[in-house]
């Protein structure tokens, strides 16, 4: 069974400009989490997908967005990028509807902004 | 405040020493508790989990955690650690069914020494 997938696993962006991550969940899972990890921070939950619909979210600006689509697939958006946006952000997907369910983390997106 | 807390944030321990790696929670119920570790550059490998029941779980890699109600507490122990053990770890909590948000403590960096 195929992990989570995370694409790109590298991104240099200039500041002002809009980066699109994209991930592919486990089979079967329809649930998709993202968390953005910074030295400073931690790691931090920006906010969970399932069904097409954002669940849940953490305390993130506006400019932090994501969808999903029918076959659970996720991408987060990040427009105007800041500095302090460079990260590494992981995707994270679970069978949401079942009980005693865990995440399951792909390999991360590193992103630099300069 | 409900809050995951890790206090070491760095530990070294020699080659084939046993290991314990401290996680306290405060929350008003028994959240689910998870063990994740992290490679450097890498994205998060879940070691064991508990959500309820024996309070002692055995996870992958040789490692067990034992859930103390009474201390708040779910603590990651290993008898003999191996050079490949050298990671960052992270202890995480979950509140609710059905909420797939993962609260992460602050990590411990673990080297090993020869």
């Amino acid at each position: 069974k195929a992990g989570v997938t995370q694409t790109p696993r590298y991104l240099i962006k200039t500041r002002g400009q809009q980066v699109t991550l994209s991930c592919s969940p486990i089979s079967g899972h329809r649930s998709v989490s993202w968390y953005q990890q910074t030295p400073g921070q931690g790691l931090q939950f920006l906010f969970e997908y399932f069904s097409e619909t954002q669940r849940n979210k953490g305390n993130f600006p506006g400019r932090f967005s994501g969808r999903q689509f029918s076959n659970s697939r996720s991408e987060m958006n990040v427009s105007t990028l800041e500095l302090g946006d460079s990260a590494l952000y992981l995707c994270a997907s679970s069978a949401r509807q079942v009980m005693n369910t865990e995440a399951f983390f792909g390999q991360g997106t590193r992103l630099t902004v300069v | 405040a409900q809050s995951v807390t890790q206090p070491d944030i760095h530990i070294t321990v020699s080659e084939g020493a046993s290991l314990e790696l401290r996680c306290n929670y405060s929350y008003g119920a028994t959240p689910y508790l998870f063990w994740y570790v992290q490679s450097p550059g890498q994205g998060l490998q879940l070691l064991l989990k508990y959500f309820s029941g024996d309070t002692l779980v055995q996870g992958i890699k040789g490692f067990e955690a034992e859930f103390k109600r009474s201390q708040s507490s779910f603590n990651l122990r290993k008898p003999s650690v191996h050079w490949s053990d050298a990671a960052e770890y992270f202890c995480a909590v979950n509140l609710n069914f059905g909420n797939e948000k993962l609260t992460f403590g602050t990590g411990t960096r673990l080297t090993i020494i020869p």
